[in-house]
């Protein structure tokens, strides 16, 4: 297995632009989450995907996020009109079976300007 | 909802020194129990899991059992390492059908080893 690959690993840009993040799963994993890791803090729950349907989407997700992964394999998440607020560690998980453990990437550290 | 505690960091020990991180849970259904830990600029790696009450799970030297009783899951190692200085997440996971398995994470913890 090559591992939860995601790019860019750092993002740093001027608040009000659009971001967009990509997340390549592990091979057959159908199982795949999104979450947001502030300083000095665990990782909140953003989003899950089951192949490629949308199957949860916490309220932390606000309607400036939005993301997709529309052949089931890769995800992206774009942020559109970035806030001071949206400065945070973005970390892509998957996972194949119902008893085996999530994951994750090394993350997208996203910085605003 | 669910929730997880974690023992206030940061902990700073020396060398050989015993370890222990508590951490209690808040679930309302059978949640799996889990450890991770986070290197310096990287992302989160599995240490251990326990998917069911009084199970040991156990890796490099850590261990933590899952207590239902007390609602706790606190990993323990005889002996640390300077390696093993890094930031510590206990986590929980819903196992019933609709909790999408999605991870509830502590604060984390982080630990420095001195030689």
């Amino acid at each position: 297995d090559t591992g939860v690959s995601q790019d860019p690993r750092h993002k740093i840009t001027k608040r009000g632009q659009n971001v967009t993040f990509r997340c390549d799963p592990i091979s057959e994993h159908n199982r795949l989450y999104w979450y947001r890791q502030t300083l000095g803090q665990g990782p909140e729950f953003l989003t899950y995907f089951q192949n490629e349907a949308q199957l949860e989407k916490s309220r932390l997700l606000s309607d400036r996020f939005s993301a997709e992964r529309p052949k089931g394999s890769f995800s992206t998440l774009e942020i559109q009109r970035t806030e001071q607020g949206d400065s945070a560690m973005y970390l892509c998980a998957t996972k194949d079976r119902d008893n085996q453990p999530q994951h994750f990437g090394d993350g997208t550290r996203l910085s605003i300007l | 909802g669910n929730s997880v505690t974690q023992m206030e960091g940061p902990v700073t020990l020396s060398e050989e020194a015993f370890l222990t991180i508590n951490c209690t849970y808040t679930a309302t259904g059978y949640p799996s129990l889990f450890w991770y830990v986070q290197y310096p600029g990287e992302g989160l790696q599995l240490l251990l899991k326990a998917t069911k009450a009084d199970d040991k799970g156990s890796n490099k030297g850590f261990e933590a059992t899952y207590r239902k009783e007390t609602t706790s899951f606190h990993l323990e190692k005889g002996s640390v390492q300077v390696s093993d200085s890094a930031v510590y997440f206990c986590a929980l996971s819903e196992e019933s059908g609709g909790s999408n398995y999605k991870l509830t994470f502590g604060k984390g913890t982080l630990l420095t080893v001195n030689p």
